[in-house]
């Protein structure tokens, strides 16, 4: 256990649903990210929060709604998305913002468009 | 573009052998950091190394840095099954406060 808790582990949606993933650090940590990771790609940054302060917002497209109630949780909302949304998306924390921090991962959520 | 590339994309060894896969990226970093994907889970981060430093060793994992080759590699000595997973490579360029993630290395330890 990485102390990141993502659920649910598999999602499948059609293109009109309304869908919300949820991340969940146990970590006392101030910064949260979503990744994108499809298949033969790069892992890819979305979104990262900082002591619940949005602070990177890595060209997402406006399906894409991320929210930071509090440091603990974080939510990605997602609505009207397209089949190449398919993916697993992570969530990881991390003590602090920077680069030069380590990464926690939690096991991910595997999304299906259809 | 992709700063950090691993290579190769993927490696097949038996059980015992070492492993060595390596990393090269375009611009200046600070740090580079290895992590490690078992199939369908999160990343987990295995080593971190500076750029001013040149080895550096965890367990069975052994991480080299060569800052003016722009490279890195990672040995994992005496493979064992558990070992099987995707690892990658992941920079943090000087100028940019973000952590790149290359394409990673499929290793697959054979019984």
């Amino acid at each position: 256990e990485t102390g990141v808790t993502q659920t649910p582990r598999h999602l499948v949606m059609g293109m009109t649903n309304k869908k919300s993933l949820k991340c969940e650090q146990h970590l006392g940590h101030n910064a949260m990210y979503w990744y994108k990771q499809s298949a033969k790609k790069p892992l890819e940054l979305m979104f990262v929060y900082n002591f619940k302060e949005q602070t990177e917002n890595n060209s997402v497209p406006s399906r894409f709604s991320p929210e930071c109630p509090n440091s603990s949780h974080l939510f990605l909302h997602l609505h009207t998305l397209q089949p190449e949304d398919s993916a697993l998306y992570l969530c990881a924390s991390s003590q602090d913002a920077g680069a030069t921090e380590k990464l926690f991962f939690g096991s991910g959520t595997q999304l299906s468009v259809l | 573009s992709q700063q950090g590339e691993e290579d190769p994309q993927a490696l097949s060894i038996q059980e015992g052998e070492n492993a060595t896969m390596n990393c090269s990226y375009k611009t200046s970093i600070n740090n580079l950091q290895w992590y490690r994907q078992n199939s369908g889970r999160g990343l987990v981060h295995l080593i971190l190394i500076r750029s001013n430093e040149r080895e550096k060793h965890s367990g069975r994992l052994r991480v080299t840095l060569d800052t003016s080759k722009k490279s890195s590699s990672l040995l994992i000595t005496a493979s064992r099954a558990a070992d099987t997973a995707s690892y990658f490579c992941a920079t943090e360029p000087n100028r940019d406060d973000k952590i790149i993630f290359g394409k990673g290395t499929r290793l697959h330890i054979l019984p």
